[in-house]
């Protein structure tokens, strides 16, 4: 049984576009997170969403909307992809005041 | 400014040896930390944490990490490493309700 799922797995597309990457978990968690990792492995937080509501929304791009449906599902929304945000995209969940995080099996983003 | 330090890059050891994984933190109070590991195409998983108590904690695949306050440091320990050791490993520390990460050890296993 998986913890935390995302798909795809690995996501090429051209400049311009427009994708999602979807997270799912099942540990009933109430936290969800969104963590780009860069092809430097540097690992950075983009958001966190607590019962649905965004609690934290680091510097970010606008082109990037989370979107969370319900407290399982944390997806990432991304407009007009660009060369830069090619990297591999991990979601993760907690329980809010527990911060052992689980996280997804990462989405690696390819803008061509 | 709040962070997480990893000051090896690249650490290279041969399979049987003992290894240890430098982390210093540099935060105001004592913070949760942590260790996470990703093997190549996989994502995160948490080895160890402390939260309090015991400065010594034990991990998964036998890892073990000693808090050190008076060093702000949380290194992580193996007495002898396996091929399947080869990985990267992020310390992290927990900030206001979310992980800051280290920039990443990669651990190479020499035959």
């Amino acid at each position: 049984d998986t913890a935390v799922s995302q798909t795809p797995k690995y996501l090429v597309t051209q400049m311009g576009n427009d994708k999602s990457i979807k997270c799912e978990q099942n540990l009933g968690h109430d936290t969800m997170y969104w963590y780009k990792q860069d092809s430097k492995k540097f690992l950075k937080i983009m958001f966190s969403y607590n019962n649905k509501e965004l609690i934290i929304n680091e510097t970010v791009p606008n082109r990037f909307s989370p979107k969370s449906p319900d407290k399982a599902h944390l997806n990432l929304h991304i407009n007009s992809l660009e060369l830069g945000d090619s990297a591999v995209y991990f979601c993760a969940s907690s329980q809010w005041g527990n911060t052992e995080a689980f996280f997804g099996q990462g989405t690696r983003l390819t803008v061509v | 400014a709040q962070s997480v330090t990893q000051p090896d890059i690249h650490i290279t050891v041969s399979e049987g040896a003992s290894l240890e994984l430098r982390c210093n933190y540099s935060y105001g109070a004592t913070p949760y930390l942590f260790w996470y590991v990703q093997s190549p195409g996989q994502g995160l998983q948490l080895l160890l944490k402390y939260f309090s108590g015991d400065t010594l904690v034990q991990g998964i695949k036998g890892f073990e990490a000693e808090f050190k306050r008076s060093q702000s440091s949380f290194n992580l320990r193996k007495p002898s490493v396996h091929w399947s050791d080869a990985a990267e490993y992020f310390c992290a520390v927990d900030r206001d309700d979310k992980i800051i990460f280290g920039k990443g050890t990669r651990l190479h296993i020499l035959p």
